[in-house]
């Protein structure tokens, strides 16, 4: 059972590049969010999703874009990547009405 | 808003000895609370939740925690640190919607080191 399998581990970005984070969980969970963690601030919520075809902002979502058109992926894109977007992002997900989240490894960006 | 304080930036404890990390939390609701560990280079694992019913919960790694309504806190303790506990906690609150799933608002966490 692998879980919440996040791809890549590392990046390095260019300013102004793009990019897509992947995310996938295999435990059926509705229920799928990305964060992001940076020193000091702990983890904040970028974007969320309650299922497929469904998503909504969260915390600090501008430069993100997310998209669900499945139960398992959650991708978060990077549309034109800045210095202030450097930091690790963390997949999470978990059934709907309240469950335990399950994070993924992370994944550490740093723009250049 | 909801909101969640870790007032200890950093703590260090003895191995043996006993340990406590303060989380406060702001919430409009009966929250429902959990406390997440994170070693280094790791993802989060769940040490304990709390959701409703005994205030008192018991969690993984001999870890507990108490809830107490009247102070809005959710102080994690363990009664004798081990090396291997050294890590960062983090103290969070989920908001739950009502269209399902749990956003869940972190502390700033607090960093823990074990003396041999």
């Amino acid at each position: 059972n692998a879980g919440v399998t996040q791809t890549p581990k590392f990046q390095v970005l260019k300013t102004g590049q793009s990019m897509t984070l992947q995310c996938a969980q295999d435990m059926n969970h509705e229920y799928m969010s990305w964060y992001r963690q940076d020193p000091g601030m702990g983890l904040r919520l970028i974007h969320y999703s309650v299922g497929a075809g469904i998503t909504d902002q969260g915390e600090v979502p501008n430069g993100y874009n997310v998209s669900r058109s499945t139960t398992e992926d959650f991708p978060l894109r990077l549309l034109s990547a800045a210095p202030s977007q450097t930091s690790v992002y963390f997949c999470a997900s978990s059934y709907a009405g309240g469950g335990e989240a399950f994070f993924g490894q992370g994944t550490r960006l740093t723009v250049v | 808003a909801q909101s969640v304080t870790q007032p200890d930036i950093h703590i260090t404890v003895s191995e043996g000895a006993s340990l406590e990390l303060r989380c406060n939390y702001s919430y409009g609701a009966t929250p429902y609370l959990f406390w997440y560990v994170q070693s280094p280079g790791q993802g989060l694992q769940l040490l304990l939740k709390y959701f409703s019913g005994d205030t008192l919960v018991q969690g993984i790694k001999g870890f507990e925690a108490e809830f107490k309504r009247s102070q809005s806190s959710f102080n994690l303790r363990k009664p004798s640190v081990h090396w291997s506990d050294a890590a960062e906690y983090f103290c969070a609150v989920a908001n739950i919607l009502t269209g399902g799933g749990n956003k869940l608002t972190f502390g700033t966490g607090t960093q823990l080191k074990v003396e041999l």
